[in-house]
């Protein structure tokens, strides 16, 4: 079984201050790893995907994230704050395999950037 | 390409009135699924279609039906609507590549409010 846990439904810097969001995962197989944003009244778009290769990953809009194995964990960073990544963020596993796999979501985090 | 798409964008419906959502995707996908997002507790896997001509149940497929119409479009129906169903709805698709399940792309969502 998969699932995501992203700590903390809510977090608040300031402007230029570093984004940290975190999100553990637990896959009894190799996983593929996303980050997704959703601004208000719209869907989720793709930030960043591990699949293979590199363990860190950039997206866009500054963003990136480490794929950490050992702590089973996927945290995503930025170094420095802007107004406009005042968003919901959502981490999501899913396996690496031939088949057709389900996702599964974490339960989402609010950033709040503070002028 | 428009992505996929999703009608209607509003509803408000009085219990036990009936509807269907309807969602379509340009990119070929082989996947689709329908996820409902309600506050706090990120994105619940409602129904999927891993390929066109079959689907299964995901999470909360209760009060719900689908029909995977052909390989571009995935509707969603409720036959009798409770107000436990108001919630914002979301269509999605994947492509399913050598490696296994890859990125997940949204619609714009459905808000739909039962009273």
């Amino acid at each position: 079984a998969q699932s995501v846990t992203q700590l903390g439904s809510h977090v608040s810097v300031s402007e230029g201050a570093l984004v940290l969001l975190r999100c553990n995962y637990s896959s009894s197989v190799p996983p593929y790893l996303f980050w997704y944003v959703q601004y208000p009244n719209q869907g989720l778009q793709l930030l960043l995907k591990y699949t293979t290769g590199a363990t860190l990953v950039k997206g866009i809009n500054g963003f990136e994230a480490e794929f950490k194995k050992s702590e089973t964990s996927f945290h995503l960073t930025k170094p420095s704050a802007h107004m406009s990544d005042a968003a919901e963020y959502f981490c999501a596993v899913t396996r690496r395999g031939n088949n057709f796999n389900k996702f599964y979501f974490g339960s989402g985090t609010k950033l709040n950037v503070k002028p | 390409n428009a992505g996929v798409t999703q009608t209607p964008k509003f509803q408000v419906l009085k219990t036990g009135q009936s509807m269907t959502l309807q969602c379509a995707q340009d990119m070929n996908h082989n996947s689709m699924y329908w996820y409902r997002q309600d506050p706090g507790m990120g994105l619940r896997l409602i129904y999927y279609s891993a390929s066109e001509g079959t689907t299964d149940k995901g999470e909360v497929p209760n009060g719900y039906n689908v029909s995977r119409l052909n390989k571009r479009e995935f509707s969603l129906r409720l036959e009798s609507a409770a107000p436990s169903q108001t919630s914002v709805y979301f269509c999605a698709s994947t492509a399913l590549l050598a490696g296994g399940t890859d990125t997940q792309y949204f619609g714009p969502g459905t808000r739909l409010t039962v009273l």
